[in-house]
């Protein structure tokens, strides 16, 4: 089945620097790719996501890229604010298949 | 115009108890699921519904009892409760099974002493 490997776990920076986090997945199948943050206490919430057939998908100060051949994908957040800090899944499935999470990263922007 | 909600918000019980957790949605979608969030905020599928038909069913001790009376509703009946029960459990739905967003509910903090 599929597992995916989320890093670092926990990241800290400076308010207005950027954020990176990676992760890889090991099922070549997969073809959807979603990020969630998760607010102390709150739902998961779905930020940005991206498809196998795209390399690289942005929204505002949110980006996504996706490596296919090295089943890598990325999450970088520009600009970092406060609001940002949170816990962030990624996650990795294949048509209908179980949606598989990354063990998450807890971000902090120090303001 | 709650998405997904879930009822209780927080269930504290002893062990070897039963107790159920509910959850609706009122975006009409097709497909609910149950998450299991552990201590470390592990996020694990349980179990997913289709139409009300059972189409994921993980690696769950058989005390967990899913039950979808329509596509709105998904509940999940915990029977002889553990102490590694202890956990938050999520609701979410998505329109239909696959590579869709998933809206989760609120969750139910379950702690059993």
């Amino acid at each position: 089945g599929e597992n995916v490997e989320q890093h670092p776990s926990t990241l800290s920076v400076q308010e207005g620097d950027s954020a990176v986090i990676k992760c890889t997945y090991s099922d070549s199948a997969s073809n959807y790719f979603p990020w969630y943050k998760q607010e102390l206490g709150k739902r998961p919430q779905l930020i940005i996501d991206i498809r196998s057939n795209v390399g690289e998908k942005k929204d505002q100060r949110i980006a996504v890229t996706l490596n296919k051949t090295a089943k890598h994908f990325s999450l970088h957040i520009t600009e970092t604010q406060p609001e940002d800090s949170a816990v962030y899944f990624c996650a990795a499935q294949d048509g209908n298949t179980p949606l598989v999470f990354g063990k998450g990263t807890r971000l902090s922007v120090i303001a | 115009d709650t998405a997904v909600s879930q009822t209780p918000k927080y269930l504290v019980t002893q062990m070897g108890n039963d107790k159920s957790i509910k959850c609706e949605q009122n975006l009409g979608h097709d497909t609910m699921y149950w998450y299991k969030q552990d201590s470390k905020k592990f996020l694990k599928i349980m179990f997913s519904y289709n139409n009300k038909e059972l189409i994921i069913n993980e690696t769950v001790p058989n005390r967990f009892s899913p039950k979808s009376p329509d596509k709105a509703h998904l509940n999940l009946h915990i029977n002889s409760l553990e102490l590694g029960d202890s956990a938050v459990y999520f609701c979410a739905s998505s329109r239909r099974p696959g590579t869709n967003e998933q809206f989760f509910g609120p969750g139910t903090r379950l702690t059993v002493l």
